[in-house]
């Protein structure tokens, strides 16, 4: 079965900085990937996803995610981190052919510092 | 409109009893799940229902018992409650064929048994 890994159980940078979540996949087919942000006391929210097609992908709130099949990896960044990026940030992987099953990592806590 | 609900928030109880949580969704998606959030935040699928009919099943105690009377629909009852089933329960649905599309999660129903 496909699976994630996350490197890093907690990220912590000042405001303005470059945030780098790492994420690393296992997937037998090609994969789709998705990155989901957990804000406290709530729901896992898309921030952006890969399926096929340009390797850089966009999302929500400038956050970016480029998917390298040669790494198996698919990193998530941001230029510029705001206090307001403060949040668990879950990496996870559904296999193309595969439809009904999406598996997570174990997560990052990103924190921000003033 | 809330899209996947999930009641009750919050549930405490004692060890030894039976209790249930229900989810309910108004997107029209086909496929129904079960995630299960411990106190690291790891995020672990415990069941997937497609349109009524369990796909996943993953090895969950027998204790966990899912039901789907309608594709609408996806409760968890959880009989002889035991302390380590302490954790957040997120329900989550999705359109058939999962592939490109995504999940919307619940709010999570966080379970703490005493």
């Amino acid at each position: 079965a496909q699976s994630v890994t996350q490197l890093g159980s907690h990220v912590s940078v000042s405001e303005g900085a470059l945030v780098l979540l790492r994420c690393n996949y296992s997937s037998s087919v090609p994969p789709y990937l998705f990155w989901y942000v957990q804000y406290p006391n709530q729901g896992l929210q898309l921030l952006l996803k890969y399926t096929t097609g340009a390797t850089l992908v966009k999302g929500i709130n400038g956050f970016e995610a480029e998917f390298k099949k040669s790494e198996t990896s698919f990193h998530l960044t941001k230029p510029s981190a705001h206090m307001s990026d403060a949040a668990e940030y879950f990496c996870a992987v559904s296999e193309a052919n595969n439809n009904n099953d999406m598996r997570f990592g174990a997560g990052t806590r990103l924190t921000v510092k003033p | 409109d809330t899209a996947v609900s999930q009641t009750p928030k919050y549930l405490v109880t004692q060890m030894g009893n039976d209790k249930s949580i229900k989810c309910e969704q108004n997107l029209g998606h086909d496929t129904m799940y079960w995630y299960k959030q411990d106190s690291k935040k790891f995020l672990k699928i415990m069941f997937s229902y497609n349109n009524k009919e369990l796909i996943i099943n993953e090895t969950v105690p027998n204790r966990f018992s899912p039901k789907s009377p309608d594709k609408a629909h996806l409760n968890l009852h959880i009989n002889s409650l035991e302390l380590g089933d302490s954790a957040v329960y997120f329900c989550a649905s999705g359109p058939r064929g999962l592939g490109a599309n995504v999940l919307t999660f619940g709010a999570g129903s966080r379970l703490t048994v005493l």
